[in-house]
This record gives structure tokens, C-alpha cells and sequence, in this order.
């Protein structure tokens, strides 16, 4: 398995601001991680693929310039929420990709973010 | 492109009773159905996996089925708690290479003493 820690819980920030959100793995190098967001009283959608030492790949309808998403090494993924508005406030949260015959998704706690 | 739609979106019941939580994904080139429980505000915890090429997966009182055929998936939740009030997620993984996972729009269930 894989135990996957993503930092801060919550934040709140002011419109306008950036807010950067990491998801580390433990106890895995997880080349892949994917990135997920999930607004009130909705489903998780994924919103992109986090690959380590390239380009992310986004889902369709997602904005690359607005969330900026870096893999540089093999156990974090940071999530950056550029020129934040009030309409980006979800609850974003990351998975690791275990390439074993499982292929069983392990989550981070998630990150609830504000945009006042 | 995958579609994950769970039925019923909310559930409420009274203690001890057993349930039947509904999943049904149009796509049934899948690797693996999981379920997941979320309670609110908070992140997801893994209940079950249903590889593809398996029919059910039990643990405790929570036992979940797979039918790649028809596209379905259940979870059967037994002696309901109040402490299983949260709502629960069914989400496919692609058969292609990586885990990206679907969801569906999960059931809110809550348990009344």
C-alpha cells in the first residue's frame, strides 16, 4: 500500500491570492499521482495526471495556466491554485498511483479550500 | 467515456437494518470497482476492491458484488449502524495503464437510532 499525506487540511485566502496544496507519499515513489476535486454535494472529478519529471495532463475543461501542478520528485506533488476565486472553493484531494496487480487507489486526507 | 451513476443518492433508515447500495457504470472494460466511505469534510476511506475478474468481496458486515456483465455493482451493508451514517462512493478504475478513478455521485446514508 502507500500512505499518502496532503497538506494544509483547510485554507481560506483572499480572491486573487495563490494557494499551493502538496500530497506527499510515505513510503512509495509514486511516479503518477492524480489530482481530484469535489464541489459541494458533488462526486470527485478528476482534474488532472501528475507526472513525475514532465507535464501534467489535464482533463478536459480544467485550465493548465490556473492549476499549476508540479511533480519534481518521486514522492510529492504540489497542486497550485493561481489568481484564486471564489468559484475554485472545493475540496481537492490526491490519490497515488500503485502500479501493482491491485492497482488499489490510496487517497490523501484532502484540502478544503476558501476563497473569500 | 466512463459514467459511474449510483442509486439511491440519499438513504435514510433505522437502525439494524440491511441495506443494498446501487452502482452502475456504461463502460465494462474496468480493472477493479472500489468503494469508498466519506464522511463529511473529510477525505475517503477504502472499504472494499472488486478486482475485474471477481464476483464479491466481503469484510465485516460490509460485502460487495461485481457484475462486469451488466455493468453493476453492489454493496450490501448489514445490521446498519448509526456510525455507517456518511456517504458512500463507488468509483471504476480504466483498464488502461494507470489508476485514474471514476466516481459515481454517491449515496448519503444515514442510519437513525
Amino acid at each position: 500500500g502507500a500512505v499518502v499525506s496532503q497538506h494544509p487540511s483547510w485554507v481560506i485566502c483572499k480572491s486573487g491570492t495563490s494557494v499551493k496544496i502538496e500530497c506527499r507519499s510515505l513510503d512509495f515513489q509514486a511516479t503518477t499521482m492524480f489530482w481530484y476535486r469535489q464541489f459541494p454535494k458533488q462526486s470527485l472529478m478528476l482534474m488532472a495526471t501528475s507526472n513525475e519529471g514532465s507535464k501534467a495532463t489535464y482533463e478536459q475543461g480544467v485550465e493548465k495556466d490556473k492549476f499549476l501542478i508540479n511533480h519534481a520528485s518521486l514522492t510529492l506533488s504540489t497542486l497550485t491554485v493561481t489568481s484564486a476565486h471564489p468559484e475554485d472553493s472545493s475540496f481537492y484531494i490526491c490519490s497515488v498511483d500503485v502500479r501493482d496487480s491491485k492497482r488499489k487507489a490510496f487517497f490523501g486526507q484532502g484540502t478544503r479550500l476558501t476563497v473569500v | 467515456k466512463q459514467e459511474v451513476t449510483q442509486i439511491p443518492a440519499a438513504l435514510s433508515v433505522p437502525e439494524g437494518e440491511n441495506l443494498v447500495l446501487n452502482c452502475s457504470f456504461t463502460d465494462s472494460a474496468i480493472y477493479n470497482l472500489q468503494w469508498f466511505r466519506q464522511d463529511p469534510g473529510k477525505g475517503l476511506t477504502s472499504l472494499l476492491l472488486i478486482q475485474s475478474s471477481q464476483r464479491e468481496q466481503t469484510s465485516g458486515r460490509l460485502n460487495a458484488s461485481l457484475d462486469k456483465s451488466s455493468g453493476r455493482s453492489t454493496l450490501y451493508i448489514a445490521a446498519s449502524q448509526p456510525g455507517d451514517s456518511a456517504t458512500y462512493l463507488c468509483a471504476a478504475s480504466s483498464n488502461n495503464a494507470g489508476n485514474m478513478l471514476t466516481f459515481g455521485g454517491g449515496t448519503r446514508l444515514m442510519v437513525k437510532p
